[in-house]
């Protein structure tokens, strides 16, 4: 596999359930992203990992709950969603420079999430 | 503070006419400028980047972009529309400050009419 991959590609849960989402990055970068992207809406940082360690939440509920246990793996772990939380969640890969300057980012295909 | 503005939320062109997709920033210091294309049902994909180096910037598929600071815009242009070219791009700006801040505007869709 090459690039950001990003399981599962759907998925449809309710609103008293547990679910995770997936993404592995196979670009040697160091810094993973969470983003969401709902209709008619820019998209949105949700949380941003540097070597591991969370550098960036943006005020997101508490029933979103990031984790990476390695550089080329990221988690979304949802649980008691709210219907407005429907959306396609992106995430994407970086090689932070040494300079601080911001770099590209590689995108994987995203997850389409529905809360009933 | 950053920011940046998509002038036009949506675009169409006839393929073989050429394309422009306006984006103007706003930051306090030396700017990252990207630009960004998602197809339907897919993640986004980088076009071009701006990091200080040409003015005049080069990405995939035929697209170019144009810093010009004393205007604060990076327009997107391509001087020949393909239909394979309807998606949504979106103008991105980060910067010199360090860290993650990225900001990325509201999106224009392009549709290109045979």
């Amino acid at each position: 596999e090459t690039g950001v991959t990003q399981t599962p590609r759907h998925l449809v849960m309710g609103m008293t359930n547990k679910k995770s989402l997936k993404c592995e990055q196979h670009l040697g970068h160091n810094a993973m992203y969470w983003y969401k992207q709902s209709a008619k809406k820019p998209l949105e940082l949700m949380f941003v990992y540097s070597l591991e360690e969370r550098v960036e939440n943006n005020s997101v509920p508490s029933r979103f709950s990031p984790e990476c246990p390695n550089s080329s793996h990221l988690f979304l772990h949802l649980h008691t969603l709210q219907p407005e939380d429907s959306a396609l969640y992106l995430c994407a890969s970086s090689q932070d420079g040494a300079s601080g300057r911001w770099n590209e980012q590689f995108f994987g295909p995203g997850t389409r999430l529905t809360v009933l | 503070a950053q920011s940046v503005t998509q002038l036009d939320s949506h675009v169409s062109v006839s393929e073989g006419t050429p394309v422009l997709l306006r984006c103007n920033y706003s930051s306090s210091y030396s700017p990252s400028l990207f630009w960004y294309v998602q197809h339907p049902n897919k993640g986004l994909q980088l076009l071009l980047k701006y990091t200080s180096a040409a003015t005049l910037v080069k990405g995939i598929n035929g697209f170019e972009a144009e810093f010009k600071k004393s205007e604060t815009s990076f327009h997107l242009t391509k001087p020949s529309a393909h239909m394979s070219d309807a998606a949504e791009y979106f103008c991105v700006v980060g910067s010199d400050t360090g860290g993650f801040k990225t900001i990325f505007g509201a999106g224009t869709r392009l549709f290109v009419k045979a």
